[in-house]
């Protein structure tokens, strides 16, 4: 499979605890985004990479968030002294941007959090 | 600032007859434009985008999409729906000009195709 792939699928935990979020994006593309997802919602814009240079944060991403991606191929997104309100689905997705490509994005299949 | 409207929450069909699902947008300049689909516990699935030239967009499943410029709309259509259509569609918008800007997403529309 060529896809975006993100692991895990799911992610219980309780407040307070950290977790992690891993994406690898389409191996020829050069942007990977990270969006959050909640019910009832479209996806909310929170950081994306050119390779590995993180050029844009959204103030959604609060600094007990933190991504990064290493050597400009996956990407991880991990979330500190989780809580509550941060229960839902976080989205990879990766373009390829350049002279003349458009670079519409190509999603994963998301992680799910739910923080107890 | 650009953004994105879907006005309906939800669309209900009869499957064979005609769907649309509307999107208007606002960008400073010129717009990218694009359609996702989202079914239950999935990713987004991108179905097709307006970049240029032909006001009338062709892409996946049967879908189109007709930009209007004046009416700063985006809308889905498809001739014919099926019950296999039923699922959360997203309209997204980038402004050309904007540089780096990531896609700006709506609120989704829930599209019910009944047999």
């Amino acid at each position: 499979d060529t896809g975006v792939s993100q692991d895990p699928r799911h992610k219980i935990t309780k407040r307070g605890q950290n977790v992690t979020f891993r994406c690898d994006p389409i191996s020829e593309h050069n942007r990977l985004y990270w969006y959050r997802q909640t019910l009832g919602q479209g996806p909310e814009f929170l950081t994306y990479f050119q390779n590995e240079a993180q050029l844009e944060k959204s103030r959604l991403l609060s600094d007990r968030f933190s991504a990064e991606r290493p050597k400009g191929s996956f990407s991880t997104l991990e979330i500190q002294r989780t809580e509550q309100g941060d229960s839902a689905m976080y989205l990879c997705a990766s373009s390829l941007v350049g002279r003349g490509v458009t670079g519409e994005l190509f999603f994963g299949e998301g992680s799910r959090l739910t923080v107890l | 600032a650009q953004s994105v409207a879907q006005p309906e929450d939800q669309v209900n069909v009869a499957e064979g007859n005609p769907l649309t699902v509307k999107c208007t947008y606002s960008v400073s300049g010129n717009p990218y434009l694009f359609w996702y689909v989202q079914y239950p516990n999935r990713g987004l699935q991108f179905l097709l985008k307006y970049i240029t030239g032909d006001n009338l967009v062709k892409g996946s499943y049967g879908f189109e999409a007709e930009f209007n410029k004046s009416q700063t709309s985006f809308h889905l259509k498809k001739p014919s729906a099926l019950v296999s259509d039923s699922a959360l569609y997203f309209c997204a918008v980038r402004d050309v000009h904007s540089g780096n800007t990531p896609l700006v997403f709506g609120k989704g529309t829930r599209l019910s195709v009944i047999a």
